[in-house]
């Protein structure tokens, strides 16, 4: 069973540029979250969705927007780049949500803002 | 109250000793405390979990010992290898937050053989 896969996995960006990160969870798997993984902040939730819809956000500016569509594949996008917006970009699926436990991570997109 | 705080952030343990590692959080909704186990260039991995109803869960060398008078869990793993060194995660989750797991800080944890 192929596990979550993200794209890209590495790129460079420039302050005031935009970015368009994807998933593709485990299949079967419906609810997707992301969470941004920084050296000073460690590991913060961002978003999930469950059926195309947003469940959960976290406590992240408007610049950062999701959408997850009806194959369950979602994408995160971060718009008005800043420095402070470096950080490893990481996709976790999950069968229904929490109620299930475990959440498989993806490697992660690791993002850097020149 | 969503804090999940973590200790120690690093640790350095003798192949076949115990590594440690504990964590606090306030927020008593939480009834869900998994530990996830990074090693560099990869994504968490899922380690080991459990829930408020028992003190203590053990799997193969992994045991989480849970005090929930105390609102603390920590991660005890047996005979360390030096397989083990990665970063490890304890985090918290409540029955109303979904996906969102609340993580602590992580403790890079070195195995020397």
């Amino acid at each position: 069973k192929a596990g979550v896969t993200q794209t890209p996995r590495y790129l460079i960006k420039t302050r005031g540029q935009q970015v368009t990160l994807s998933c593709s969870p485990i299949s079967g798997h419906r609810s997707v979250s992301w969470y941004q993984q920084t050296p000073g902040q460690g590991l913060q939730f961002l978003f999930e969705y469950f059926s195309e819809t947003q469940r959960n956000k976290g406590n992240f500016p408007g610049r950062f927007s999701g959408r997850q569509f009806s194959n369950s594949r979602s994408e995160m996008n971060v718009s008005t780049l800043e420095l402070g917006d470096s950080a490893l970009y990481l996709c976790a699926s999950s069968l229904a949500g929490r109620d299930t436990g475990e959440l498989f991570f993806g490697e992660g997109s690791r993002l850097t803002v020149l | 109250q969503q804090q999940v705080k973590q200790s120690p952030q690093s640790l350095i343990v003798q192949k076949g000793g115990i590594s440690i590692i504990n964590c606090a959080y306030e927020n008593t909704a939480f009834d869900y405390f998994p530990w996830y186990q990074q090693f560099p260039g990869k994504g968490p991995a899922l380690l080991i979990a459990i829930r408020p109803d028992v003190s203590e869960k053990k799997e193969g060398r992994f045991t989480i010992s849970f005090n929930k008078s105390a609102k603390q869990f920590s991660l005890h793993i047996m005979d360390s290898q030096p397989g083990d060194s990665a970063t490890y995660f304890c985090a918290a989750s409540g029955e109303t937050s979904g996906s969102r797991l609340t993580f602590g800080e992580g403790t890079q944890l070195t195995v020397n053989p």
